[in-house]
């Protein structure tokens, strides 16, 4: 059974910029998550859909959005880039009922210059 | 609001030593505990879990106990090999709304073995 895919891998922008990352979760699940990863902040949950739509939201500005296909995939947006938005950005997919685990990609590596 | 705390790292550490690693954790209602591991330019696998008190979740030698009254979910492993220098996370599920769809995780404790 193949894993959560998240494109692309890795991604150099420029302040000002906006950017698009996509995630593919396992077969079956109708839930995605997204995390940011940052030396300094950790783990910070950004937002999650379910069935295309979007269920819970951390607290993170609205330059931050993303949205669900019908096929369950998801894309993140970032708009305006600022520097500090330089992190490793993980998505996660479960079948997103009560007692779920939720399986993590690999990770889009976001470098903002 | 929820939050974990884990012990501070870098933990460094002989091949075939014992391995514990500390988390607490604050949360309202009961939540469900996970460790996950991150390797290297890698992201995070589930090592563990466990969804109610007293259960206890092992895994490739690793271990921990959903302890309630001490709100504690502390990772084990009696022998430690180079294979398992990763960052480990401790996390806690939100259970709100009946989902665990909000993983609210501790700052990550840098593990490595030496040969």
């Amino acid at each position: 059974k193949a894993g959560v895919t998240q494109t692309p891998r890795y991604l150099i922008k420029t302040r000002g910029q906006q950017v698009t990352l996509s995630c593919s979760p396992i077969s079956g699940h109708r839930s995605v998550s997204w995390y940011q990863q940052t030396p300094g902040q950790g783990l910070q949950f950004l937002f999650e859909y379910f069935s295309e739509t979007q269920r819970n939201k951390g607290n993170f500005p609205g330059r931050f959005s993303g949205r669900q296909f019908s096929n369950s995939r998801s894309e993140m947006n970032v708009s305006t880039l600022e520097l500090g938005d330089s992190a490793l950005y993980l998505c996660a997919s479960s079948f997103g009922t009560a007692t779920d685990t939720q399986y993590f990609g690999p990770g889009t590596r976001l470098t903002v210059l | 609001g929820n939050s974990v705390t884990q012990m501070e790292g870098p933990v460094t550490l002989s091949e075939e030593a014992f391995l514990t690693i500390n988390c607490t954790y604050t949360a309202t209602g009961y939540p469900s505990l996970f460790w996950y591991v991150q390797y290297p330019g890698e992201g995070l696998q589930l090592l563990l879990k466990a969804t109610k008190a007293d259960d206890k979740g092992s895994n490739k030698g690793f271990e921990a106990t959903y302890r309630k009254e001490t709100t504690s979910f502390h990772l084990e492993k009696g022998s430690v090999q180079v294979s398992d220098s990763a960052v480990y996370f401790c996390a806690l599920s939100d259970r709100r709304g009946g989902s665990n769809y909000k993983l609210t995780f501790g700052k990550g404790t840098l593990l490595t073995v030496n040969p």
